[in-house]
């Protein structure tokens, strides 16, 4: 069945520093690829998303980068910041279902 | 934007007792809404997708008698959990769809965090 993997599952990187997730979708009819940030106890939270038709996205320190042949998609965060500690989740959609990765823990050391 | 609330956010039941929870959405409608379970450091699981004035698709292995799900209107959704035991303790979200390009954009509840004791 529709499958999305999400590495990797914890990420430590100094404050500063780049932070790069990546995931993997085995439905090719999807066509939209959001992520989401969640913190403890909390709603997720869209922060950046990228639809089939575009290749490359940027929004400030978040860029998302799509490989539709390859059906990879990955999420940078350049310029890290404690704030940016939380789970993120990739997700890949053709229609309406969402088919979520794993969750990757980012952890920004101070 | 659109905004979705749900309620309740936390929720404390014995062990034999049915719970609801209610998700609406505020500033849209939505003709579909989604129900996740989320576990402990885990990711979000679709247990049931909400269609208003039908019933609700379930996903495998998820138990229909045992989670309810009620779509009357375009703003609301429900989901109750029946004869509550310990192991439906969980975080369950749901979420809602705003229609737009070709794909839906999901917006989601802050969740409710559910402890059957």
């Amino acid at each position: 069945g529709e499958n999305v993997e999400q590495h990797p599952s914890t990420l430590s990187v100094q404050e500063g520093d780049s932070a790069v997730i990546k995931c993997t979708y085995s439905d090719s009819a999807s066509n939209y690829f959001p992520w989401y940030k969640q913190e403890l106890g909390k709603r997720p939270q869209l922060i950046i998303d990228i639809r089939s038709n575009v290749g490359e996205k940027k929004d400030q320190r978040i860029a998302v980068t799509l490989n539709k042949t390859a059906k990879h998609f990955s999420l940078h965060i350049t310029e890290t910041q404690p704030e940016d500690s939380a789970v993120y989740f990739c997700a890949a959609t053709g229609t309406y279902k969402y088919i979520f990765g794993t969750g990757t823990r980012l952890k920004v050391l101070a | 934007g659109a905004v979705v609330s749900q309620h309740p956010s936390r929720v404390i039941c014995k062990s034999g007792t049915s719970v609801k929870i209610e998700c609406r959405s505020l500033d849209f409608q939505a003709t579909t809404m989604f129900w996740y379970r989320q576990f402990p450091k885990q990711s979000l699981m679709l247990m049931a997708t909400s269609n208003e004035g039908s019933k609700a698709t379930y996903e495998q292995g998820v138990e229909k008698d045992k989670f309810l799900i009620n779509h009357a209107s375009l703003t609301l959704s429900t989901l109750t959990v029946t004869s509550a035991h310990p192991e439906d303790s969980s975080f369950y979200i749901c979420s809602a769809s705003l229609s737009g390009g070709g794909a839906n954009v999901l917006t989601f509840g802050a969740g409710s965090r559910l402890t059957v004791l």
